[in-house]
């Protein structure tokens, strides 16, 4: 299977613990995102790499989010601290890159679905 | 960012043609119009995209009048598995996807 995948699926933890997602995008996909969604709720973006380079950032990503692409690869998002309201679905997707008015088509994985206790 | 509006829910049943019309009024020259679609306990997933007048592919197709202001997604000949959430999504050269609350499609036998 080519798409992008997510480890773990779920995770449940306890509130103020740090928690680690990994996506790992379809291999000639140079461009990644995360959202979040919760229950009844459209996808939200989070934040978006090209390459290595974490190019925006949503206002949703406080300061105990933190998203990494060291190799312009996989990808990982920590929540550090985690709250109640941490609680959602992590979807990661990627794209290949394009030019400007290309709405390049974004091929999502299955997610991880984040229970906060 | 154009925001869309789109009805919340509908209901159909197999065999007939789904319409679901979304509204994006402040759509800019550089806006496309996209939609995604997505079932329960999984990411969305890319239908349909288009700029102006029409757009078929094997999914679906993608009817966009002149002025730019709505959209409608068209899907033949529904079937149970066709039951999900559609998004309608106005997107620009940047690289964020704005959903909305989606319309929750429901398919009856």
């Amino acid at each position: 299977d080519t798409g992008v995948s997510q480890d773990p699926r779920h995770k449940i933890t306890k509130r103020g613990q740090n928690v680690t997602f990994r996506c790992d995008p379809i291999s000639e996909h140079n461009r990644l995102y995360w959202y979040r969604q919760t229950l009844g709720q459209g996808p939200e973006f989070l934040t978006y790499f090209q390459n290595e380079a974490q190019l925006e950032k949503s206002r949703l990503l406080s300061d105990r989010f933190s998203a990494e692409r060291p190799k312009g690869s996989f990808s990982t998002l920590e929540i550090q601290r985690t709250e109640q309201g941490d609680s959602a679905m992590y979807l990661c997707a990627s794209s290949r890159p394009g030019g400007e008015r290309l709405n390049n088509e974004q091929f999502f994985g299955p997610g991880t679905r984040l229970t906060v206790l | 960012l154009a925001k869309t509006t789109q009805p919340i829910s509908m209901d159909s049943y197999e065999g007939q043609e789904v319409n679901i019309t979304c509204s994006h009024n402040n759509i800019a020259t550089n806006d496309y119009i996209t939609w995604y679609q997505q079932f329960p306990s999984q990411g969305p997933r890319f239908i349909i995209q288009g700029y102006k007048t029409k757009v078929t592919n094997e999914v679906a197709s993608l009817f966009i009048p002149a002025d730019r202001k709505s959209s409608t997604l068209s899907l033949p000949r529904v079937s149970l598995s066709d039951t999900a959430v559609y998004y309608c999504l106005v997107f620009n050269a940047g690289n964020m996807l704005t959903f909305g609350g989606g319309t929750r499609l429901m398919v009856k036998p």
